[in-house]
């Protein structure tokens, strides 16, 4: 079936650093790609998407392409702030069955 | 657009009691969507709709719980019959056709209702 795999936390970094959280998927079809962001005691916020390879999906600072070859929706940033530490998911919409299929997600802490 | 909206934000139950949640979609979404998180976890889909239609459920919805939309507006998501098992984040979230996207689902999601079962 669908699936979706995140690289694992906690990731801890300093104000103003390079952010990479890795995320990979298995789907049959063609499917979107969406990061969520939930910052600490707040509901799921949608950070950005992709609907078709080789798109980039952009929001914040934050950036993510849909690699078909890899199926890969790598998120980045250049340079990260206090205010980003969260925990992000990675999730994908395979079509007609509508359902978001979700990472485990990838918690950031950014220190001063 | 406010948003979507869940009632309660926390409820705390004893086993056995039946619990009811409400969602209120962002007003012009024809789908919404029901989800089940825990802690550490991902979202796990549950249940969605599309206007009053129960479209798709989850094996994971067992008997004891039920979710209707019986105006194509807001939602309920009862648990009958409450097990500890059943302590979770219960999520809704909705969507609209996202224009030229095909069958793209945009989800937004409301703050979510903490449920604990003692």
């Amino acid at each position: 079936g669908d699936s979706v795999t995140q690289m694992e936390g906690p990731v801890t970094l300093s104000e103003e650093a390079f952010l990479t959280i890795n995320c990979t998927y298995t789907a049959t079809g063609y499917p979107s790609l969406f990061w969520y962001v939930q910052y600490p005691g707040e509901g799921l916020q949608l950070l950005l998407k992709a609907t078709k390879a080789d798109d980039k999906g952009s929001n914040k600072g934050f950036e993510a392409t849909y690699r078909k070859e890899t199926t890969s929706f790598h998120l980045e940033k250049g340079s990260v702030q206090v205010s980003d530490s969260a925990v992000y998911f990675c999730a994908l919409n395979a079509g007609n069955n509508r359902k978001l299929i979700w990472g485990l997600g990838t918690s950031l802490a950014v220190n001063p | 657009d406010t948003g979507v909206s869940q009632d309660p934000r926390h409820k705390i139950t004893k086993r056995g009691q039946n619990v009811t949640f409400r969602c209120d979609p962002i007003s012009e979404h024809n789908r919404l969507y029901w989800y089940r998180q825990t802690l550490g976890q991902g979202p796990e889909f549950l249940t969605y709709f599309q206007n009053e239609a129960q479209l798709e459920k989850s094996r994971l919805l067992s008997d004891r719980f039920s979710a209707e939309r019986p105006k194509g507006s807001f939602s309920t998501l009862e648990i009958q019959r409450t097990e500890q098992g059943d302590s979770a984040m219960y999520l809704c979230a909705s969507s609209a056709d996202d224009l030229g996207q095909g069958f793209t689902d945009t989800q937004y999601f409301g703050p979510g209702t903490r449920l604990t079962v003692l």
